[in-house]
């Protein structure tokens, strides 16, 4: 079964405008973490922002933003004031417990910012 | 610029033939990571080795071996090559897995088996 789900293959967004990429994942572990990396068209996978199951507050890095809902085992990446850079490839992953540090990735989302 | 070190950035080989890829972690990182992004696989952990010893294992195929030596570099090797194995293969690292959440990924590696 697919652990991590992204279900947006492309988006377009205007410059400045918001995004959100819709990541959900499956664990029956109540221990685990989750990641969101970009990957530009030069290929590097760069790390953006890291949820653990256990944090009680949304993370935030700049203008990343996670909407963790628990529950609903989602957690859905928000970019504020979309620039330019954006432009890329965006993957959630997830890493289950805590004797197994492998990530897992979703499928990835393309986004693609408007001028 | 992540830290991590991977060579060569490109490879072209034939079928049958064997590569090594290269990785250097972050100063400082005892973790490495091996990731395989295909087109139709997407991306897939394949093995984790910390401190020198393997930790993780993933779909990692037979032909595919690899290890960490004392001063922490890594290596990929990659046997007896498929034209299915043409992929960008990453290396990641990170400090103790336990107490790090993130792990850093060097620019990779494309191989393409023709």
């Amino acid at each position: 079964a697919q652990k991590i789900t992204q279900t947006q293959p492309g988006m377009f967004v205007q410059e400045k405008e918001a995004v959100t990429l819709d990541c959900t994942y499956d664990t029956s572990d109540p221990s685990y973490g989750l990641f969101w990396y970009k990957q530009p068209s030069s290929g590097e996978m760069i790390f953006l922002i890291y949820q653990g199951s256990y944090d009680q507050q949304n993370a935030t890095e700049g203008r990343y933003s996670l909407n963790f809902q628990k529950a609903r085992k989602s957690a859905n990446l928000v970019i504020s004031a979309s620039q330019l850079g954006d432009s890329a490839m965006y993957f959630c992953a997830m890493r289950e417990g805590l004797g197994d540090y492998k990530l897992s990735f979703g499928a990835g989302t393309t986004v693609t910012v408007r001028a | 610029d992540s830290g991590v070190t991977q060579t060569p950035k490109h490879l072209i080989t034939a079928t049958g033939q064997r590569v090594t890829l290269r990785c250097s972690p972050r100063s400082g990182d005892l973790s490495v990571y091996w990731y395989q992004q295909s087109l139709d696989q997407g991306l897939q952990f394949l093995i984790q080795y910390y401190n020198g010893e393997e930790r993780a294992k993933g779909n990692i195929l037979e032909r595919f071996s690899a290890q960490q030596f004392p001063d922490l570099h890594s290596e990929l090797n990659l046997s007896s090559l498929e034209l299915g194995d043409s992929a960008l293969y990453f290396c990641a690292s990170s400090v103790r897995p336990e107490t790090t959440h993130e792990q850093y990924f060097g620019p990779g590696t494309r191989l393409t088996v023709t």
